[in-house]
């Protein structure tokens, strides 16, 4: 299936920065998911991406899906302490006859007043 | 809308003992059901893939017979650890899919502490 790494691990920025959190694939991306967690807590959706070239922005959060459709970014501008939290990116996998969503390997924010 | 649910939210139970996990779709029928499982500080494992009335299919190093998956009906899926053990101590997420491509939704998820 297909191997999803995320970079960087985890993040430290101070309130009111700009960050990037990069999802790389080893295959092509036919779907590509992004969620934020709390630790211990379910997943909030953020984004999903399908095609080539997309992007997409919810408040200050927008997401990317390159044209090769093998990596996905997302940005937030502005950073606030609510933003804390782990990411993760998730890819769409056709697989034994499933459609199912696998995860990278996820980036832990901390924003610092 | 797409809202799944978990119940129960977390449980603590003794060695030995079996737990059962409820999945719901609560505004939808899903095609198909999921089950994942986060260790902490890690991200979420696939376990296994179920669509109603048929078996589920587990992922590579996911023992069947210690994960029992039912799905009963397209907006119900349950999970019973059996013979639960503390090294099953986790979060359990499930998740629920609308329609291909359509969306994957999740679950709040589980907390199982096995004693």
């Amino acid at each position: 299936s297909q191997e999803l790494e995320q970079s960087p691990q985890s993040l430290i920025v101070q309130e009111g920065k700009n960050l990037t959190i990069n999802c790389t694939s080893s295959k092509t991306l036919y779907g590509l998911y992004w969620y934020k967690q709390k630790y211990g807590e379910g997943l909030i959706f953020l984004m999903m991406l399908q095609k080539g070239g997309e992007e997409k922005s919810h408040e200050k959060i927008t997401a990317k899906l390159d044209e090769k459709k093998q990596q996905s970014s997302l940005h937030i501008t502005a950073s606030q302490p609510s933003h804390a939290g782990i990411y993760l990116c998730g890819a769409d996998n056709m697989f034994g006859g499933y459609q199912k969503v696998t995860f990278g390997t996820g980036t832990k924010l901390q924003v610092i007043p | 809308g797409a809202v799944v649910s978990q119940h129960p939210s977390w449980v603590i139970c003794k060695s030995g003992t079996s737990v059962k996990i409820e999945c719901r779709s609560l505004d939808f029928q899903a095609t198909t059901m999921f089950w994942y499982r986060q260790f902490p500080k890690q991200s979420l494992m696939l376990m296994a893939t179920s669509n109603e009335g048929s078996k589920a299919t587990y992922e590579q190093g996911v023992e069947k017979d210690k994960f029992l998956i039912n799905h009963a009906s397209l907006t119900l899926s349950t999970l019973t650890v059996t013979s639960a053990h503390p090294e099953d101590s986790s979060f359990y997420i499930c998740s629920a899919r609308i329609g291909t491509p359509g969306g994957q939704f999740f679950g709040p998820g589980t907390r199982l502490t096995v004693l």
